[in-house]
């Protein structure tokens, strides 16, 4: 089994600050994590992906994550929040393959969502 | 991501009513996936499709129904559009990289659909 807990509905941070939003995983497989961003209306962008090379993974617009096998977190942070980064973001595992034998993908279990609001 | 195009945007519809909705990519991927997202339920995953021939049903797929069209194409249909069917629709791609594991996807738009 897998699943993805975002421990925060909501965070609200001031623009210049640092922005940390939490998630753990479980998952019985070697997981590959994501974390995905939506915009008021807009589609899914993926911010970065874990894949089991490094464990600090870098991604877009500044953000970052640390792939930690010991506490299975995925936390995203950025040093400096920006009004642009108003937006719902969402920590992804991957890990049960679906299909069977050279079919096999990883289904994509979503964690509920965090809400980023930064203020002025 | 213009790559993969939804439509309608957004649908009102009615009790009982049929309704098709339609996705269409330009990444050249064999995987497309159909998903539905629920405040605080984040994605769940209704079909998807490892190619032309291949079509499989996801963890939420009563009363839905798909066609994969073309590699390009799936179509998502609620037969019998029910109240519980209002929902922010997500088409999805992925390509076969080999390690299926590792698999990215990319989203599209999205499709409100509203149900009365």
């Amino acid at each position: 089994a897998q699943s993805v807990t975002q421990l925060d509905s909501h965070v609200s941070v001031s623009e210049g600050t640092p922005v940390l939003l939490r998630c753990n995983y479980s998952s019985s497989y070697s997981p590959s994590l994501f974390w995905y961003v939506q915009h008021p209306n807009k589609g899914l962008q993926l911010l970065l992906k874990y894949t089991s090379a490094a464990t600090l993974v870098k991604g877009i617009n500044g953000f970052e994550a640390e792939f930690k096998k010991s506490e299975t977190s995925f936390h995203l942070t950025k040093p400096s929040a920006h009004m642009s980064d108003a937006a719902e973001y969402f920590c992804v595992v991957s890990g049960i393959p679906l299909g069977a034998g050279g079919t096999s993908y990883g289904k994509l279990t979503f964690g509920q969502g965090t809400i980023l609001t930064v203020h002025p | 991501d213009a790559d993969v195009t939804q439509t309608p945007r957004n649908r009102i519809t009615k009790t009982g009513k049929r309704i098709m909705l339609e996705c269409s990519q330009t990444k050249g991927h064999d995987r497309m996936y159909w998903y539905r997202q629920d405040p605080g339920l984040g994605l769940r995953l209704i079909y998807y499709s490892f190619d032309v021939k291949d079509i499989n049903k996801g963890e939420i797929s009563d009363g839905y129904s798909v066609s994969r069209q073309a590699q390009a194409k799936f179509s998502l249909s609620l037969e019998s559009a029910i109240p519980n069917q209002t929902a922010l629709y997500f088409c999805a791609t992925s390509d076969h990289s080999g390690f299926g594991m590792r698999d990215t996807q990319y989203f599209g738009p999205g499709t409100r659909l509203t149900v009365l």
